[in-house]
């Protein structure tokens, strides 16, 4: 089975710009959820999507979003980008639930804000 | 405890040894508790999630345990070898979503 595949690995913006990133999760698996993490810091949970919906959301401002399709894709946006928003993204997927199943990582996605 | 704390922040030990790590987690609205490893230029890999409170669970050298009543939880690494220098995450879920610690980054010398 192929594993969570995150695109683009490596991402340069300036500040202002918006981005949009990519996660496919594992086949099968129908929960994504996106996390950030900057330098010091540990996983920040940003938000997780389960058939199409958003589930739960972490506290982050409006300027990041998310959405996941009917193949349980999902992508996750982020408008007028700040320099604070360079990090690594990470997406993961389950079954059914993050909450008490295990998650399958994908490799991240570094976003450098310039 | 209002977030979910790991300690200590690093270790270095030596091949062989024995070590453990502690997660210190809230203990109201909790669901589940998530340790995963994460190797450098790797993804985070699950290793074990517990929700029942004395929860033992073990993975060839690696076991942890649960207190939910108290709110923490250790992982313990038997024997350790060069290859288990990782950052080993817990995660605490409730509330509809996973809260992570910083992680404890593990370095086992030859």
């Amino acid at each position: 089975k192929a594993g969570v595949t995150q695109t683009p690995r490596y991402l340069i913006k300036t500040r202002g710009q918006q981005v949009t990133l990519s996660c496919s999760p594992i086949s099968g698996h129908r929960s994504v959820s996106w996390y950030q993490q900057t330098p010091g810091q540990g996983l920040q949970f940003l938000f997780e999507y389960f058939s199409e919906t958003q589930r739960n959301k972490g506290n982050f401002p409006g300027r990041f979003s998310g959405r996941q399709f009917s193949n349980s894709r999902s992508e996750m946006n982020v408008s007028t980008l700040e320099l604070g928003d360079s990090a690594l993204y990470l997406c993961a997927s389950s079954p059914w639930t993050t909450l008490d199943e295990k998650l399958f990582f994908g490799s991240g996605t570094q976003l450098s804000v310039l | 405890i209002l977030n979910v704390e790991q300690s200590p922040q690093s270790l270095h030990v030596q091949e062989g040894d024995s070590t453990n790590f502690t997660c210190s987690f809230p203990s109201s609205n909790f669901y589940a508790l998530h340790w995963y490893r994460w190797e450098t230029a790797k993804s985070p890999e699950a290793l074990f999630v517990m929700t029942l409170n004395g929860d033992e669970k073990k993975k060839g050298r690696i076991s942890a345990t649960l207190n939910t009543k108290e709110g923490y939880s250790y992982l313990y690494i038997k024997g350790s070898q060069p290859e288990d220098s990782a950052t080993y995450l817990c995660a605490s879920s409730g509330g509809g979503k996973s809260t992570f610690g910083d992680g404890t980054t593990l370095t086992v010398k030859p």
